[in-house]
């Protein structure tokens, strides 16, 4: 079966850091992502994992344990613009098709 | 280079009509994928075609859905014989299917049936 949890929201203040977890069990893995998406809007690349480790990128970074099924996007010194649904994918199968999450939708507050 | 459009942007038809959405992806990306996003939801894959030739379908897609690429380029999805339960956002992406075969979304066609 397909399954992938991450937490429903998450509340963050400015300028502090958020990470946000995401678990899976798939019958076929080919990569992970991360998606952010503003509301009516589509979703937008942040980053992708394929070996185990940390993946760096401005303020956003993202870890990948492929033995514990588990990810995590962490985002630094956060701005009220980052406030939106963050999505995450695990590519899988012939067809490399995405396989979300639910999301999280973070809200940052003053 | 664009990006990925969609037309139209959002559909409102009553239940029982045909309806059908148009997906333009990035030139040169030969794969191309339609997912259903519900409220509160993550994208659902629906159908993945590469080139012209559809390779993979969800059953979440009924016989009522068909999705065709006829040329390799554009994509159309019809919904014949819409039902409340359609309504939802349709995101179409594309990829180059290279490197992180990373995939590149459409604003998508926000349909409401009522």
């Amino acid at each position: 079966g397909q399954n992938i949890d991450q937490p429903t929201e998450m509340t963050a203040t400015e300028g502090a850091i958020v990470q946000i977890n995401c678990t899976y069990q798939t019958s076929g893995f080919n990569g992970l992502f991360w998606y952010q998406q503003h509301a009516g809007e589509a979703p937008t690349f942040l980053s992708y994992n394929v070996l185990d480790g940390l993946e760096e990128k401005g303020r956003f970074s993202s870890f990948l344990s492929r033995s514990k099924g588990y990810s995590y996007l962490l985002l630094k010194e956060l701005q009220m613009k980052d406030s939106a649904s963050y999505l995450c994918a695990v590519r899988g199968g012939a067809t490399n098709k995405l396989i979300f999450g639910t999301g999280t939708l973070l809200a940052v507050q003053p | 280079d664009t990006g990925v459009s969609q037309n139209p942007r959002h559909k409102i038809t009553k239940r029982g009509q045909n309806v059908t959405f148009r997906c333009d992806p990035i030139s040169e990306h030969n794969r191309l994928y339609w997912y259903r996003q519900t409220l509160g939801q993550g994208p659902e894959f629906l159908t993945y075609f590469q080139n012209e030739a559809q390779l993979e379908k969800s059953r979440l897609l009924s016989d009522r859905f068909s999705a065709e690429r006829p040329k390799g380029s554009f994509s159309t999805l019809e919904i014949q014989r819409t039902e409340q339960g359609d309504s939802a956002m349709y995101l179409c992406a594309s990829s180059p299917g290279t490197v992180t075969y990373e995939q590149y979304f459409g604003p998508g066609t926000r349909l409401t049936v009522t």
